[in-house]
């Protein structure tokens, strides 16, 4: 069973452009997050989806920053108009849907977002 | 609001002596307590968790940690340091019962294991 993918492991944008990080959960989870880590800092929860459903996105960026998790394919973090205050690392966790009993979260390797 | 503070953004300790990494948490419920490895470019590993039960919660690699209601901390602590041990590790609490994806991390402590 493969951990949770995440693509690219680097990825360089030059200010203005659009970055694309994407999320494969692991199988049989139907439910992912995206955390931010700055350089120095924690990891700070961004946004939580399950299938075609966002469920809460209150540490999302009001401005430039969307989420999505389509029926097919892996979740999407799209960075719109990239500035160098987004360069960071963008973790990917995924979970089973809650059942009786407590789930756990598997964090993927992480994207880490450069912008030039 | 949940919150969690790790005391101490570096602890460097000598290869076979004790690690002890701090960790308070404030939570207006009852909380879900968890420790994470991070290796150098890499993600996240569950070194162990608390949910309910037994007070005291083994993980791998050698680590435990005690959760302590009466004065919320969650200290994790390995009686014998290794080399490999040297990383940066995340306290972490979450919001609610059942999902635990969404988290609060703390700031993060940076072990130094010296020979």
């Amino acid at each position: 069973n493969a951990g949770v993918m995440q693509n690219p492991r680097h990825l360089v944008r030059r200010r203005g452009q659009e970055a694309r990080l994407r999320c494969s959960p692991m199988k049989g989870h139907s439910h992912v997050y995206w955390y931010r880590q700055l350089p120095e800092e924690g990891l700070k929860f961004m946004v939580y989806l399950q299938k075609e459903n966002i469920i809460d996105e209150s540490g999302m960026p009001k401005e430039r920053f969307s989420a999505e998790f389509p029926k097919e394919g892996p979740s999407i973090l799209r960075i719109q108009q990239v500035v160098r205050g987004d360069s960071a690392a963008y973790f990917c966790a995924s979970s089973p849907p809650p059942q009786q009993g407590v789930t756990e979260a598997f964090f993927g390797q992480g994207t880490r977002l450069t912008v030039v | 609001a949940q919150s969690v503070t790790q005391l101490g953004s570096h602890v460097s300790v000598s290869e076979g002596a004790l690690v002890l990494l701090r960790c308070n948490y404030s939570s207006s419920v009852p909380p879900y307590l968890f420790w994470y490895v991070q290796y150098p470019n890499q993600g996240l590993q569950l070194l162990l968790k608390y949910t309910t039960g037994a007070t005291l919660v083994k993980g791998i690699n050698g680590f435990e940690a005690e959760f302590k209601k009466s004065e919320t901390s969650f200290h994790l602590t390995k009686p014998s340091a290794h080399m490999s041990d040297a990383a940066e590790y995340f306290c972490a609490v979450s919001y609610g019962s059942g999902n635990t994806g969404k988290l609060i991390f703390g700031q993060g402590t940076t072990l130094q294991v010296k020979p």
